[in-house]
């Protein structure tokens, strides 16, 4: 069975720092990984995937996340925040057959002036 | 082409009334997913299906709760006598029926249910 732990319900940076979200996942079998990310009142978007292609993975909004098997980890990264990516992130993850997708507890994204 | 639809936005419900949530999928997609998200958490699995079929509903409550995929008109999901446990934001995802995972689920923008 799939599980996914997101370190940090809440993570703070100010404009123009680097964004660090960190997700990591438990699986028996090669993961697809995946990062949604969902505004006030809104439903998730899809920002980017992992299914088994390049390791890096560059997903929309400048966002780009990198599949590290060693560490178990699918961490979401951003160079420099801007204030629109305020909101929630969610990493998720499941197996090759499309079973057990489950999504982490999400992260919500503040940006300082 | 219009994205996963939800209605109603908002529903308000006294307890022990019912809810109707419905859902229609992307043009394209057959495949229709309910989650459930109670505030501040993530967000959590209730059933799967496909037109006329239910294909895994190992996260849906034994009682009260409900889920179709007719063959023609949207998915409805329905609660039954409703608690005030029941508010939360509902959301439906769609996905094509081949290479559903990999593509990656397209979801609507909820329905928040509120129970009074």
């Amino acid at each position: 069975a799939q599980s996914v732990t997101q370190l940090g319900s809440h993570v703070s940076v100010s404009e123009g720092a680097l964004v660090l979200l960190r997700c990591n996942y438990s699986s028996s079998v090669p993961p697809y990984l995946f990062w949604y990310v969902q505004y006030p009142n809104q439903g998730l978007q899809l920002l980017l995937k992992y299914t088994s292609a390049a390791t890096l993975v560059k997903g929309i909004n400048g966002f780009e996340a990198e599949f590290k098997k060693s560490e178990t980890s699918f961490h979401l990264t951003k160079p420099s925040a801007h204030m629109s990516d305020a909101a929630e992130y969610f990493c998720a993850v499941s197996d090759p057959g499309g079973q057990n997708f489950v999504f982490g507890p999400g992260t919500r994204l503040s940006v300082l002036p | 082409n219009a994205g996963v639809m939800q209605n109603p936005r908002h529903l308000v419900r006294r307890r022990g009334q019912e809810a109707r949530l419905r859902c229609s999928p992307m043009k394209g997609h057959s495949h229709v997913y309910w989650y459930r998200q109670l505030p501040e958490e993530g967000l959590k699995f209730m059933v799967y299906l496909q037109k006329e079929n239910i294909i895994d509903e190992s996260g849906m409550p034994k009682e009260r709760f409900s889920a179709e995929f007719p063959k023609e008109g949207p998915s409805i999901l329905r609660i039954q006598q409703v608690v005030r446990g029941d508010s939360a934001a509902y959301f439906c995802a769609s996905s094509p029926p081949s290479d559903r995972v990999a593509y990656g689920y397209t979801f609507g923008s909820g329905t928040r249910l509120t129970v009074v």
